[in-house]
C-alpha cells in the first residue's frame, strides 16, 4: 500500500464545510483512495473511494487532484457527531478489507 | 453498507484464560475476513487475513497459536485468544468482504485481561 500523510488533527465548526486533506504521492496507477473514520471506541466506517475522478455520496465528498497524489475528502454539512478519527487508505481493490491504517486525522467539530 | 456483527463487545477474562470473539456477516456471504488489533492511542494493526476453509494467513509478529482464526463458514469467523494475559487486553476488530465487494467493519471487542 502507498503511503498516506495527513494532519493530526482539525477542528471545524457544526454546520460548516469539514475539508480533510490527504497526500498520497507515491500512488500506483491501480490503487484507489479509500476513506473511513472511527468513532471512539468503534469499528471503523467506510466512508467513500475513488480511483481518479470526484465521487459523492450520501456521507461525503471525495476530491482527487489529477495527478492524484492528493485527495480532499469533504463533509459539506459537519455535525457533532462527525467528530472522529478519520483515515485515508490507498491500496489496490481487490485488497478491499486489508488495509494498512494510518494514524488518521482526529476532526474535532465544535458547536 | 452490509452489516458486521461482533460479539461480545466487551470481555472481560481472567488471566491464563482463553476468550472466543465472534464475527458474523449478517446480510452477504464473506469470502474473506479480517482481524485487527487497536491498542489505546494506536491505529490499527492487521494480525491476520483467513478465508472460508482454508486456514489464517498471519502478519508478522502475530503468534498464531496463541492467536486462534477459524472461518468455517462464509458467515462466520472466530478468534480465540488462547490463555490470554494483561498484555493482550485492547480492542479487536474484524472486516469481512464478499466476493467482488468492499470490506465492512465490525463494531470491535473490548477485551480487558485482569
Amino acid at each position: 500500500d502507498a503511503k498516506t500523510t495527513q494532519p493530526t488533527s482539525m477542528d471545524c465548526a457544526e454546520g460548516r464545510a469539514a475539508n480533510l486533506p490527504c497526500n498520497h504521492s507515491t500512488i500506483s496507477g491501480n490503487e484507489y483512495v479509500y476513506w473511513y473514520r472511527q468513532i471512539h471506541s468503534q469499528g471503523p466506517q467506510y466512508i467513500i473511494h475513488g480511483l481518479k475522478n470526484n465521487e459523492t455520496n450520501e456521507m461525503a465528498s471525495l476530491i482527487i487532484t489529477e495527478d492524484r497524489k492528493s485527495s480532499t475528502l469533504i463533509l459539506p454539512h459537519a455535525t457533532l457527531r462527525d467528530t472522529a478519527v478519520y483515515y485515508c487508505i490507498v491500496r489496490v481493490l481487490q485488497d478491499a478489507g486489508k488495509s494498512t491504517f494510518g494514524d488518521g486525522t482526529t476532526l474535532t467539530v465544535k458547536p | 453498507g452490509a452489516v458486521v456483527s461482533q460479539h461480545p463487545s466487551w470481555v472481560i477474562c481472567k488471566s491464563g484464560t482463553s476468550v472466543k470473539i465472534e464475527c458474523r456477516s449478517l446480510d452477504f456471504q464473506a469470502t474473506t475476513m479480517f482481524w485487527y488489533r487497536q491498542f489505546p492511542k494506536q491505529s490499527l494493526m492487521l494480525m491476520a487475513t483467513s478465508n472460508e476453509g482454508s486456514k489464517a494467513t498471519y502478519e508478522q509478529g502475530v503468534e498464531k497459536d496463541k492467536f486462534l482464526i477459524n472461518h468455517a463458514s462464509l458467515t462466520l469467523s472466530t478468534l480465540t485468544v488462547t490463555s490470554a494475559h494483561p498484555e493482550d487486553s485492547s480492542f479487536y476488530i474484524c472486516s469481512a468482504r464478499g466476493q467482488n465487494t468492499e470490506a465492512f467493519f465490525g463494531q470491535g471487542t473490548r477485551l480487558t485481561v485482569v
